[in-house]
């Protein structure tokens, strides 16, 4: 079964400054897709960014960029130049790519980290 | 509407009661999920449609009864829910093929639920 672990329940951040959420994942699967998901306190969970297993390069959307080690697997979250609306709970999960049935695109879920940012 | 529409947004209900959530989504997606969502736990996922198929998580209890009529609206019906059901209940879509697609999941704002 596949497990993710986000060891940081809470984190904080000055505004401007940048902040890494860390993220590790175990699973016997080689091909699979990880994702980081916002939730706003209005409780919307939010795709932030993708991240496909097979390519090498780590994936970047705008001031979000993730560092994936799939050998020690590992998948953290940086967000640059910190604002006011990037304060949330953030989720990372994992997926499998394979396709095997209905129950194949379930997420697995970590416990999320509460990001709060400081004026 | 866009997106992934949930209602209602809150929910209080007795142990005896029986309510409906309902998930609608705009998206033209073919797979619907339920999670459930508690304090400092993880997500976890309690139904899946997709194509006319549906996968439960086994240790859902019986007391939570899914419905999809068609690809576009989901409802979980609760009947006899105990305080521990208690949770923010979030609805998902996303297209599910076989092709090896990303496919996200869109999620919809929940419902809070509270049994009393």
């Amino acid at each position: 079964a596949q497990t993710v672990t986000q060891s940081q329940p809470e984190m904080s951040v000055q505004e401007a400054e940048t902040v890494t959420l860390s993220c590790t994942y175990d699973t016997s699967e080689s091909d699979y897709y990880l994702f980081w998901y916002k939730q706003p306190p209005s409780r919307q969970m939010i795709l932030v960014i993708r991240q496909e297993a097979y390519k090498q390069q780590n994936a970047t959307e705008n001031r979000f960029s993730v560092n994936f080690q799939k050998a020690a697997k590992s998948f953290s979250l940086k967000i640059s130049d910190s604002q006011l609306g990037d304060a949330a709970m953030y989720f990372c999960a994992y997926r499998k790519r394979t396709y095997s049935g209905a129950g194949s695109y379930q997420l697995t879920f970590g416990k999320g980290t509460k990001l709060s940012v400081i004026p | 509407e866009t997106g992934v529409t949930q209602t209602p947004r809150h929910l209080v209900m007795g142990m005896t009661n029986k309510k409906s959530l309902k998930c609608e989504q705009h998206l033209g997606h073919n797979a619907m999920y339920w999670y459930k969502q508690s304090a400092k736990k993880p997500l976890e996922l309690m139904f899946v449609y997709s194509l006319e198929e549906r996968v439960e998580n086994n240790s859902v209890p019986s007391r939570f009864s899914p419905e999809c009529p068609n690809s576009s609206h989901l409802f979980l019906h609760l009947h006899t829910l105990q305080p521990e059901d208690s949770a923010l209940y979030l609805c998902a879509s996303s297209q599910g093929t076989a092709l090896r697609g990303p496919y996200e999941q869109y999620f919809g704002p929940g419902t809070r639920l509270t049994v009393t």
